[in-house]
């Protein structure tokens, strides 16, 4: 299996930018997660879907920050407009589903807004 | 707030000593622990896991919980300079939401 998929790995862009990021889980896992790493604030959830229903949506930081999974094969994190703030690395992460669970981890998107 | 504390580090071993990495958690409901190691500019990869309170052994690796003291440790014996990376503790309670902490940075020296 090739893993869990993000693009792109880098982004740089200007503040006010949307700015998407994309990930594709692996096959047959059930939950996808979205994680903002920073120096500052560690390893954030920003938001989880289960059988591509968003679950928990606490960590949105505000409403600049959207997901969606329109499917079983694909999920979007979208951020409009971007801030110099959101600069981090973004993780996207799956597991089959269920607790206890191991999340495997996407290379990650490092994003940066100048 | 459920929070994950760790220290930050960094933890500086020589090579073949054991290194020892701590965490504790706020939540007393957390049922789940799980340690993740992360190489600098790369993705956590999961390194062990533990659901009862005591010690599990893994190869080098050996996780202990003590619930009653919101304590997770894991001890790395004869490490080796390729342990080097963050170390990061999560716990998960009721739903599959893990909390991280920040993360110990762990150098292992030749």
């Amino acid at each position: 299996d090739a893993g869990v998929i993000q693009s792109p790995r880098h982004e740089v862009t200007e503040m006010g930018q949307e700015v998407t990021l994309r990930c594709k889980p692996i096959s047959g896992h059930n939950s996808l997660f979205w994680y903002r790493q920073t120096m500052m604030r560690g390893l954030e959830l920003l938001i989880y879907f289960n059988n591509n229903v968003p679950i928990d949506d606490s960590g949105m930081p505000e409403d600049r920050f959207s997901a969606k999974m329109p499917n079983a094969s694909f999920s979007t994190l979208k951020i409009q407009p971007s801030e110099p703030r959101d600069s981090a690395v973004y993780f996207c992460a799956t597991d089959r589903g269920t607790v206890g669970n191991e999340q495997f981890f996407g290379p990650g998107t490092r994003l940066t807004v100048l | 707030q459920k929070e994950v504390e760790q220290n930050s580090g960094p933890l500086s071993v020589p090579e073949g000593a054991i290194a020892s990495l701590n965490c504790t958690y706020s939540d007393r409901g957390s049922q789940s622990f799980f340690w993740y190691r992360q190489y600098s500019g790369k993705s956590p990869e999961l390194i062990m896991f533990i659901y009862s309170n005591g010690d599990k052994e893994d190869g080098r690796f050996t996780a202990q919980l003590n619930k009653a003291s919101q304590y997770v440790s894991l001890l790395i014996r004869d490490s080796q300079p390729s342990d080097s990376a963050t170390y990061l503790c999560a716990t998960q309670g009721g739903s599959e939401k893990l909390v991280f902490g920040k993360g110990t940075k762990l150098t292992v020296n030749p």
